[in-house]
């Protein structure tokens, strides 16, 4: 199976409702990052977590690399928000990502 | 201001044909990767780079070559070109981990 298990696949939100999107991963990961997609095609790099949590803005991240999980909570979700966000995974073997399939996210007024 | 720039940004072929997309960072970043994007499969990476001179195989390396002939400049190769690979590729750049950089894509289209 796929090493990056990533849910839901499509979310829609409201303006300044607040959700997680979550990674689950499949073998040992010894770091995470989270992306997003904009309508243009182009890939931002929002998180970088080896553990523990980060948080910008409206985002914040977790990483628990024993129970082999990642979350990106958004809150008070606003219309440039809307989107497709990718997790990567870092395995042990080498300086390469595995990414996951994507959330579309969905911001609505 | 650092970069990762492709080319082209569109790109029709013909099945046979041979194709080349380029990928330059101004990032001074040893590792490069090329990914692919299909609806339904994320990114998948298909070969990636440690430094000049060096490629390795990623995850679907099978019908493309990869090309590293210096630390900015990042090529894959698609020598027979055919139409199940159409799609968006990506070219990427990273130091350390925490600043992995896309490029903006190539569309490419294989008929």
């Amino acid at each position: 199976g796929d090493q990056v298990e990533q849910s839901p696949s499509a979310l829609s939100l409201h303006e300044g409702t607040s959700s997680a999107l979550r990674c689950n991963f499949t073998t040992t990961t010894r770091s995470v990052q989270w992306f997003r997609q904009n309508s243009r095609g182009s890939l931002i790099n929002l998180f970088y977590l080896a553990s523990g949590t980060k948080e910008n803005g409206r985002l914040k991240s977790a990483f628990d690399s024993k129970e082999l999980y990642s979350t990106l909570h958004i809150r008070d979700a606003q219309l440039e928000d809307s989107g497709t966000y990718f997790c990567a995974a870092e395995g042990t073997g080498g300086y390469k990502v595995v990414f996951g399939s994507g959330t579309r996210l969905l911001v609505s007024p | 201001e650092a970069a990762v720039t492709q080319s082209p940004r569109n790109k029709v072929a013909v099945t046979g044909g041979k194709v080349t997309l380029s990928c330059n960072q101004t990032n001074n970043h040893n590792n490069m990767y090329w990914y692919r994007q299909d609806t339904g499969h994320g990114l998948r990476l298909i070969h990636y780079s440690y430094g000049a001179g060096s490629t390795e195989k990623g995850d679907i390396p099978d019908g493309y070559k990869a090309s590293r002939p210096s630390q900015e400049n990042f090529s894959l190769i698609l020598e027979l070109a055919t139409p199940s690979q159409t799609s968006v590729y990506f070219c990427a750049s990273a130091g350390t981990h925490s600043d992995y950089t896309f490029g903006s894509g190539t569309r490419l289209l294989v008929i």
